[in-house]
């Protein structure tokens, strides 16, 4: 199975414009996150969704919105970027929140906003 | 507030022993995890801790200590697909993963 598949790989975005960063996973999960990782901090969490059709804030929100239509995908959309939103971001599943609840991650999307 | 603490780089030799501790302080405790992480790459589980003790996963063990806020991973025969950052996780009581910023680990022949 492909896990968790994400996409671009990368972007170049100019200040003010709009993204949807993709996220679309395999496995079945109930819970998905998405994380921002940025030289010299730990993970940060932007939103995250406990099951289909809800979602909640995470640490970092601000400039950040989301949805859960379904399981499989949870998109991240940037509504006007800034370039304090460069950073690697990364989207985590997990079966649920909770347990060992281990989160496996997509292989990230390295946004540069200038 | 919530911190988790690592150290930011260590080096050690390949075929030795290396030991990266990691103290929290968080919103209650809900499970301790390490992950590791190469460059470029997305974190990949390594072990959870729940219960105060250790816990070994062949070349890698994971030690808990909740009344010291204090976790260790513990690396054997260090090999140089090693180097890797390695990452300390407490989950809350919001069941809210926090992060360290992740330790270094830099493998030398």
């Amino acid at each position: 199975t492909a896990g968790i598949t994400q996409a671009p790989t990368s972007q170049i975005l100019a200040a003010g414009r709009s993204m949807t960063l993709r996220c679309t996973q395999d496995m079945r999960h109930n819970a998905m996150y998405w994380y921002r990782q940025d030289l010299g901090l730990g993970l940060r969490l932007i939103h995250y969704s406990n099951t289909a059709g809800t979602t909640g804030k995470g640490e970092v929100p601000d400039g950040y919105s989301v949805s859960r239509a379904n399981t499989d995908d949870f998109p991240l959309t940037l509504a006007s970027a800034v370039p304090s939103q460069t950073s690697v971001y990364f989207c985590a599943s997990s079966e649920d929140r909770g347990g060992t609840d281990t989160q496996y991650f997509g292989p990230g999307t390295r946004l540069t906003v200038l | 507030g919530q911190n988790i603490d690592q150290p930011t780089e260590m080096t050690a030799t390949e075929g030795a022993i290396v030991q990266i501790n990691c103290t929290y302080q968080t919103s209650g405790f809900n499970g301790l995890f390490w992950y590791q992480q190469h460059a470029g790459e997305a974190p990949t589980f390594l072990s959870y801790n729940v219960l105060d003790g250790l816990e070994e996963k062949g070349r890698f063990s994971s030690f808990l200590s909740r009344s010291k806020g204090y976790s260790y991973l513990l690396l054997k025969e260090l090999q140089m697909k090693d180097s890797a950052s390695y990452l300390c996780a407490v989950r809350n009581s919001n069941y809210q993963l926090i992060w360290g910023a992740g330790t270094k680990l830099i493998i030398k022949p």
